[in-house]
């Protein structure tokens, strides 16, 4: 079981917005904007796609945004297209002796 | 442009060794800290292993504490992961990433260790 919890899938259209949730603890997600959001296509490696957070790095499209409230962050991804068809993965430092936690992932599907 | 190339995957009988490298370029390679991250057949992502930059300090997750070694070579800008006395679960994909700010932001393609009789 994942020390993060998120949605085991979502779906959208074209055009569409979602957003993908990631709860945890005042340990990890709740204590520390240390937040990141990973994309993953199948047999591919993950790709950082948003970091402390809510910062995007270079070349990630600005339709890709992240916000935490509580114990429990979010990505939103605005304008769906097919390319962003994939898994996406949040991921946290916490203050426990696992020193840093994943969540077990939600497969993003565009319909 | 950051590359982190692994290699030494394959398969392996339990109870069996193997030793992973991850070969980084593009970057100061010894500024940063390192991790090993794996992923197993169709399952999330676990961190296995870290290092830090000079090498002097490392850490593990319990499934692998004892039985598992990171290291690094920094002359040769390569990470390395020896693996003993490995399991069924060890199964997954490694891959070795690169710990830059608060996040990993830069990922190898991975490397597929199969343990199996």
């Amino acid at each position: 079981q994942s020390a993060l919890t998120q949605p085991a899938s979502v779906s959208g259209s074209p055009g569409q917005s979602i957003t993908i949730s990631c709860s945890g603890t005042s340990s990890d997600v709740g204590g520390y904007n240390y937040v990141s959001w990973y994309q993953q296509h199948p047999g591919k490696a993950p790709k950082l796609m948003i970091y402390d957070v809510s910062n995007r790095p270079s070349g990630v499209s600005n339709r890709f945004s992240g916000s935490k409230s509580g114990n429990t962050a979010s990505l939103t991804i605005s304008g769906l297209q097919a390319e962003d068809e994939a898994d996406y993965y949040c991921g946290s430092y916490t203050s426990s002796s696992t020193i840093w936690v994943f969540g077990g992932g939600t497969k993003l599907t565009v319909l | 442009e950051v590359q982190l190339v692994e290699s030494g995957g394959g398969l392996v009988q339990p109870g069996g060794s193997l030793r992973l490298s991850c070969a980084a370029s593009g970057f100061t390679f010894s500024s940063y800290w390192m991790y090993w991250v794996r992923q197993a057949p169709g399952r999330g992502l676990v961190w296995v292993s870290r290092i830090n930059s000079d090498g002097s300090s490392t850490t593990y997750a319990d499934s692998v504490k004892g039985r598992f070694t990171i290291s690094r070579d920094n002359t040769k800008n390569t990470l390395y992961l020896q693996m003993n006395s490995l399991r069924a679960e060890d199964t997954a994909v490694y891959y070795c990433a690169r710990y830059g700010t608060r996040c990993f932001d830069s990922w190898g393609q991975g490397t597929l260790v199969t343990v199996s009789s």
